[in-house]
C-alpha cells in the first residue's frame, strides 16, 4: 500500500497525559500536513511541513503541541499535558511540490486518521 | 469565521436522480477548491478539483461549477448511486500561502435505492 499511513488509529488516554502520533506520508511527497477534526466539523489546519521545515503553523496549535518531520520522511505529532478539548481525530495528508502533469500541486493525500479520546 | 460553509448538513436524493451539493466562500484570495468525499472511518479522499479561471470542471459522474462573483460552488453527481453516500467536504485554497485546505463542515449525502 503506497498512501498515507498513520499510527496509532486510535488512543485513549487520560487527560495530562502526554501522545505522540506518527504520520508516514507518500514517499515522493515533500509537503506534509496536520489537521484536527472534531465531530460535525471539517478538518482544521494545524500545520505544514515541506522537506523537514516546519513552515507554518495555525494559532490552533497550542504551545503544547509540538511536531517534528525529521530527514523530510515520516512526521510525528506530540501532544503533552493533554485535555480533554483535545479529543478529535488528527488527520496527516502529503502533497507533491510543484506542477506535475499528473498532479495538481494543490491536491492533498489524507491518511486514515488517529482518533484521539481523552478522559 | 467560517471562511468555506456547507449549510445544508445533509442531503437526501433517490439512486439515479442528481446530487447537488452547494458551498459559499467569503475569502476572495482563495483561487483553487476542491471536493473531498468521506467515509466513517477513513481520511477523506480527493473527488475533484477546479481553478479559479474555470467555472466547470467534469469528471465522469462529477461536475463541479464556480461562481467566482456569487463566491459559490457546487458539486453536482449525475446519476447518483448508493455508493456514493458519504459525507462530503468543500475546500478550498489560496495558493500563495502554504497551501493549506480550508474545508467546510461537510454534508451527508445519502443516496437511497
Amino acid at each position: 500500500d503506497t498512501g498515507v499511513s498513520q499510527d496509532p488509529r486510535h488512543k485513549i488516554t487520560k487527560r495530562g497525559q502526554n501522545v505522540t502520533f506518527r504520520c508516514d506520508p507518500i514517499s515522493e511527497h515533500n509537503r506534509l500536513y496536520w489537521y484536527r477534526q472534531t465531530l460535525g466539523q471539517g478538518p482544521e489546519f494545524l500545520t505544514y511541513f515541506q522537506n523537514e521545515a516546519q513552515l507554518e503553523k495555525s494559532r490552533l496549535l497550542s504551545d503544547r503541541f509540538s511536531a517534528e518531520r525529521p530527514k523530510g520522511s515520516f512526521s510525528t505529532l506530540e501532544i503533552q499535558r493533554t485535555e480533554q478539548g483535545d479529543s478529535a481525530m488528527y488527520l496527516c495528508a502529503s502533497s507533491l511540490g510543484g506542477l506535475t502533469n499528473l498532479i495538481s500541486y494543490n491536491e492533498q493525500f489524507f491518511g486514515p486518521g488517529t482518533r484521539l479520546t481523552v478522559l | 469565521d467560517q471562511q468555506v460553509k456547507q449549510n445544508s448538513p445533509s442531503l437526501s436524493v433517490q439512486e439515479g436522480r442528481i446530487s447537488i451539493l452547494n458551498c459559499d466562500y467569503t475569502n476572495s484570495m482563495f483561487d483553487y477548491f476542491l471536493w473531498y468525499k468521506k467515509y466513517p472511518a477513513e481520511g477523506p479522499t480527493f473527488l475533484i478539483s477546479i481553478s479559479s479561471i474555470k467555472d466547470k470542471n467534469e469528471d465522469g459522474r462529477f461536475t463541479v461549477f464556480l461562481n467566482k462573483s456569487a463566491k459559490h460552488l457546487s458539486l453536482h453527481i449525475v446519476p447518483s448511486q448508493p455508493g456514493d453516500s458519504a459525507v462530503y467536504f468543500c475546500a478550498a485554497v489560496y495558493s500563495g500561502s502554504a497551501r493549506q485546505l480550508t474545508f467546510g463542515s461537510g454534508t451527508q449525502l445519502t443516496v437511497l435505492p
